[in-house]
């Protein structure tokens, strides 16, 4: 177990609709970083927050946004969706986010199933 | 823009033999690579890291190399065993955020 929790598990929805997910961050990291995994694929870096600003935006299309709340958990919103966007969404922390190169520590993901 | 390059895309090795994967990358900032091992439908999980003042690292049966110049970076495991098979995917950070690309992943299988 990493401590990074996502929620939910699995999340099924059709096309056209909006889905929120969630992350929490391991206990005193100030970055979460999120991914897209679709099937058989890479990890997909779509962004990153550091203490609840933007730090690094990555392929993430403009239906998707994110933000890091004061708690610094994180949610990405997906809307207008598309069968082409289930994937597994990962969610990563790391203690800061800056410089050096840090661990990310990622959690159990959330599948996304579009129909 | 930045990527990281990984070969094999798939590799199947006999249970006690060697098994290499490579990754290349093109931002010559990168300081930071690490391997992350995902068996199917988990998360990811560093299995071994190396900074860029190091040119080797080993842990157990794991060891990582870097050739900064040549910017290639690899793992090789050895005396594999069948537990090993899983996806395998090189990292590397990029620019000063902590931002990471990730290699597009190394299906290793193990045969016992």
């Amino acid at each position: 177990d990493s401590g990074v929790t996502q929620t939910p598990k699995h999340l099924i929805t059709a096309t056209g609709q909006r889905v929120t997910l969630r992350c929490s961050p391991r206990s005193g990291d100030l970055s979460v970083y999120w991914y897209q995994q679709s099937l058989d694929q890479g990890l997909q870096f779509l962004i990153q927050y550091y203490n609840g600003e933007e730090r690094a935006k990555g392929n993430i299309l403009e239906r998707f946004s994110a933000q890091q709340f004061p708690d610094l958990h994180s949610e990405l919103n997906l809307s207008s969706l598309e069968l082409g966007d289930s994937a597994l969404y990962f969610c990563a922390s790391s203690v800061a986010g800056g410089g050096t190169g840090e661990t990310q520590y990622f959690g159990p993901g959330t599948r996304l199933l579009v129909l | 823009g930045e990527n990281v390059e990984q070969h094999p895309s798939t590799l199947s090795v006999q249970e006690g033999d060697s098994a290499v994967i490579k990754c290349t990358y093109s931002d010559s900032a990168s300081n930071y690579f690490p391997w992350y091992k995902q068996e199917l439908g988990k998360r990811p999980q560093l299995i071994i890291d190396i900074r860029s003042n190091v040119g080797e690292k080993k842990d157990q049966r794991i060891a990582v190399t870097l050739n900064k110049t040549a910017k290639h970076f690899s793992l090789h495991i050895t005396e594999t065993q069948p537990e090993d098979s899983a996806v395998y995917f090189c990292a590397a950070s990029i620019g000063g955020n902590n931002d990471m690309r990730f290699g597009a992943g190394t299906r290793l299988t193990v045969k016992p």
